[in-house]
């Protein structure tokens, strides 16, 4: 257990659809990064937030947006969805340094 | 822009040593990272090398060449647990990331 938790472990939902992801990082940790993996590929980082700012951003669509609240947790919205974004969404958290990053278990994104 | 190479896939039989080999094109370049991830699981923090050299952490260990632009994994004493898929991270100074495609190792009895 990373101590990185993410909701809801499974979600289906159909093209056109509005889904938000959420992420609570490990105690003490202030970064929270947003990775998508798709069947068989490998991780695509999308957005890293510190301490409630954006801090990067990768290949993250126009179509999602995240944020970071007060309390650290994350959300990632995403929305007018496409068969495309089916995918496992992972969030992973880290110290200032971001050397080691722990990530959670993952949503499964399913798209219909 | 950012590119990384790892081999697709390698087997080897228990006990046996492996290395993943991860070269790297990118500007800013900060650290390398390795993780591991078994089917349908997280990825799991493996070694960090930001400086030339090897880091050693149990069976695993870690190379980094900056001049090269060259890393790997090493792998000793493989054990079925070590099946899984192995990616290379290029962390960059402004804090962007990009992984590997993975290399999915076999290990047979």
């Amino acid at each position: 257990d990373s101590g990185v938790t993410q909701t809801p472990k499974h979600l289906i939902t159909a093209t056109g659809q509005r889904v938000t992801l959420r992420c609570s990082p490990r105690s003490g940790d202030l970064s929270v990064y947003w990775y998508q993996q798709s069947l068989d590929q490998g991780l695509q980082f999308l957005i890293h937030y510190y301490n409630g700012e954006e801090r990067a951003k990768g290949n993250i669509l126009e179509r999602f947006s995240a944020q970071q609240f007060p309390d650290l947790h994350s959300e990632l919205n995403l929305s007018s969805l496409e068969l495309g974004d089916s995918a496992l969404y992972f969030c992973a958290s880290s110290g200032q340094g971001g050397e080691t990053q722990y990530f959670g278990p993952g949503t499964r994104l399913l798209v219909l | 822009g950012q590119s990384l190479e790892q081999p697709s896939e390698v087997t080897a039989v228990e006990g046996a040593i492996v290395q993943i080999n991860c070269t790297y094109q990118t500007s800013g370049f900060y650290g390398l990272s390795w993780y591991q991830q078994h089917d349908g699981g997280a990825p799991t923090f493996l070694s960090y090398n930001a400086l030339d050299g090897l880091e050693e952490t149990g069976r695993f260990s870690s190379f980094l060449s900056r001049s090269d632009s060259y890393g790997y994994l090493l792998l000793q004493e493989l054990q079925m647990k070590d099946s899984a898929s192995y990616f290379c991270a290029v962390r960059r100074d402004d804090y962007k990331l990009s992984f590997g495609a993975g290399t999915t190792v076999t290990v047979r009895a």
